[in-house]
């Protein structure tokens, strides 16, 4: 099976901030990486497909990029609704999550 | 507008069983892959089990691979995750969520129904 790595595991940024999560893959994955955001007591939101494509109603500050086994989740000028938790996706792996919290 | 509802989260005792739902409405049912997706308390998420359109096609993670069934009914808009041989270890949020694309992205998620395996 796939593993998906991701760093850092937590992450704290004031808000305005630009932030980089990095997800690395055991194994080639083309262009095929989901990025989820997940807030406490809520249900994941897709967020970037596709590596890089953004998913309707997605504010156009969160980016993704990377193909084969190094993608990337940037997120810019940070807004206090984006201190949640980010998992990659692919397929049936998920990475193992990235914390970011308001410093 | 798009919706999945999951209910059937209960308390149970190692070894029991337990059947959850997921009521889909305000899209085409018959024509995704569904999913379930897992988080135990404090966790990351953990795929579960997907169904292809028609139901002919099932596929499960090997934590619950010859426990868990996956199923569904197309005639009435749900889908099933059958449960049995619970360990403590199945404790967790279950998700249901339609697959969109090939690679078991999942667009639209439920609430979450919580299931605690516990003596």
């Amino acid at each position: 099976a796939i593993q998906l790595t991701q760093s850092p595991s937590s992450l704290s940024a004031s808000v305005g901030d630009t932030v980089t999560i990095t997800c690395r893959a055991s194994q080639g994955l083309g262009n095929v990486l989901a990025w989820y955001q997940q807030k406490p007591g809520k249900a994941p939101k897709l967020l970037i497909y596709d590596a890089s494509r953004l998913q309707s109603g997605v504010p156009s500050r969160f980016s993704g990029s990377g193909f084969g086994t190094d993608f990337t989740l940037t997120i810019s000028s940070l807004q206090p609704e984006d201190f949640a938790s980010y998992y990659c996706q692919y397929s049936r792996s998920f990475g193992q999550g990235t914390k970011l919290e308001i410093k | 507008e798009v919706q999945v509802v999951e209910s059937g989260g209960d308390l149970v005792q190692p070894g029991g069983s337990l059947r959850l739902s997921c009521a889909a409405s305000g899209f085409t049912f018959s024509n995704y892959w569904m999913s379930w997706v897992r988080q135990a308390p404090g966790k990351g998420l953990e795929w579960v089990a997907n169904i292809g359109e028609a139901g002919n096609a099932q596929n499960y993670g090997d934590s619950v691979k010859g426990r868990f069934t996956i199923s569904r009914d197309n005639a009435k808009n749900f889908m099933y995750l059958q449960m049995d041989s619970l360990r403590v270890e199945d404790t967790a949020v279950y998700y249901c969520g339609r697959v969109v694309g090939g690679y078991d992205v999942i667009a639209y998620w439920g609430q979450g129904t919580l299931v605690t395996v516990s003596s």
